[in-house]
């Protein structure tokens, strides 16, 4: 199955400042990168995604990059915002083997007034 | 918005009751997830279905069981319930296509006293 690792487990940022949280993948057939949010009490929500034919994608302050070399992707919020603060978490999926569809273990984004 | 439900939201019960979790999505989806999560740490994926009377044990062993009867309902059960069931139970829902956003419940927090 997929190992995945994602760091750091823990971010605190100045409100205003960039966040980048990395997801480090071992399937090389990987074709989806997804993260998803969760705030407090909520079930994790999808705040953007690539595919493999695609290096970067963006929307608004969120920007998604991807490095099939070497295997990771990662989240970028620029101009960070209280409502930023939450539980990320990135999950590649491969579609073989279980199928289980599988998560990073979260990072924890912590934005400081 | 998701249309995935999750009923109760909360649920405090005695040691070795026979205890539902119900999960209803309306989006036609087929693959369907039901994680563990300790508040704000890894999501565990313990049971997942392709379809109607598909059902897998995921990554981290239960003593759950799930049905699959209808493409709408999957219900988790635990026969009997112990303190080491306390948690958050996260159900999720997918297309059958691959590589696709997964939606996701608000949750049920169990808590066996």
């Amino acid at each position: 199955g997929e190992n995945v690792e994602q760091h750091p487990s823990t971010l605190s940022v100045q409100e205003g400042d960039s966040a980048v949280i990395k997801c480090t993948y071992s399937d090389s057939a990987s074709n989806y990168f997804p993260w998803y949010k969760q705030e407090l009490g909520k079930g994790p929500q999808l705040i953007i995604d690539i595919r493999s034919n695609v290096g970067e994608k963006k929307d608004q302050r969120i920007a998604v990059t991807l490095n099939k070399t070497a295997k990771h992707f990662s989240l970028h919020i620029t101009e960070t915002q209280p409502e930023d603060s939450a539980v990320y978490f990135c999950a590649p999926f491969s579609g073989g083997g279980a199928d289980g569809l599988t998560f990073g273990k979260g990072t924890h984004l912590i934005i400081q007034p | 918005e998701a249309d995935i439900y999750q009923t109760p939201r909360y649920l405090v019960i005695g040691t070795g009751k026979k205890i539902t979790l119900e999960c209803s999505q309306t989006m036609g989806h087929d693959k369907m997830y039901w994680y563990q999560q300790d508040p704000g740490m890894e999501l565990h994926l313990i049971h997942y279905s392709y379809g109607v009377n598909s059902t897998e044990k995921g990554d981290l062993s239960s003593e759950s069981t799930v049905s699959r009867i209808r493409t709408e309902h999957f219900p988790l059960t635990l026969e009997s319930a112990r303190p080491s069931h306390t948690s958050q139970y996260l159900c999720a829902s997918s297309p059958s296509r691959e590589g696709t956003k997964a939606f996701f419940g608000q949750g049920t927090r169990l808590t066996v006293v």
